[in-house]
């Protein structure tokens, strides 16, 4: 069975810190790695990762994949408090398989 | 542009009863799915639709059914509520057969007492 375990499942820090937020995935016939924002509604895309090592930025976000250890990093520096939210990640086989998504870090920034 | 709407937004159900949940997306895309969100157990595919008149499970169908009579629509059906399908449920569609990027709608909070 397919799983994507992210960590850590909770974090609190202070506006300005630079934060990691971790992945790790099993994921059959594996095509990508996705990262979503949500915030109090629906998740928002961020981020779909397909190769080892090219790191993907957004701004102050940037993620990158490892294959070889089937993981994935969401990095967020100098954060602010409207980065609080919660992230997921999912594992993607691509065509019609089912994405199988993470139960999500919950990020908590204080000014 | 809308993108993805449900209706309705919050609902409250005896057990037993039954209630319809609608999407509707306007940007034409082939692919629609019905997810649930429960605490700790993150997002869980319970149906998805491939194309109008198609519908197959996903992990968790069971007291669930859809419909996707026409393309810009996918409605998910609870014939007799529990309270364990108690829930937030998304709705979400992809227009591409490549790579599963999710667009999802504002979610639709449901509660069975």
């Amino acid at each position: 069975e397919d799983k994507v375990v992210q960590s850590p499942l909770s974090l609190v820090v202070h506006e300005g810190d630079t934060v990691t937020l971790n992945c790790s995935y099993e994921v059959t016939n594996f095509r990508s790695l996705l990262w979503y924002k949500q915030e109090k509604k629906a998740p928002t895309f961020l981020f779909m990762l397909t190769s080892s090592g090219i790191e993907k930025k957004s701004g102050r976000l940037s993620s990158i994949l490892d294959k070889k250890e089937l993981f994935s990093i969401l990095n967020i520096t100098a954060t602010q408090t409207g980065d609080s939210a919660v992230y997921l990640c999912a594992g993607d086989p691509g065509g019609y398989q089912k994405v199988t998504f993470g139960t999500g870090t919950k990020l908590q920034v204080i000014p | 542009n809308a993108g993805v709407t449900q209706t309705p937004k919050f609902r409250v159900l005896k057990t037993g009863q039954s209630m319809t949940l609608l999407c509707a997306q306007d940007m034409n895309h082939e692919y629609m799915y019905w997810y649930r969100q429960d605490p700790g157990m993150g997002l869980r595919l319970i149906h998805y639709s491939v194309g109008e008149g198609t519908t197959a499970k996903g992990e968790v169908p069971d007291g669930y059914n859809v419909s996707r009579l026409k393309k810009q629509n996918f409605l998910l059906g609870l014939e007799s509520a529990a309270p364990s399908q108690t829930s937030v449920y998304f709705c979400a569609s992809n227009g591409e057969s490549g790579a599963n990027v999710l667009t999802f709608g504002a979610g639709s909070r449901l509660t069975v007492l």
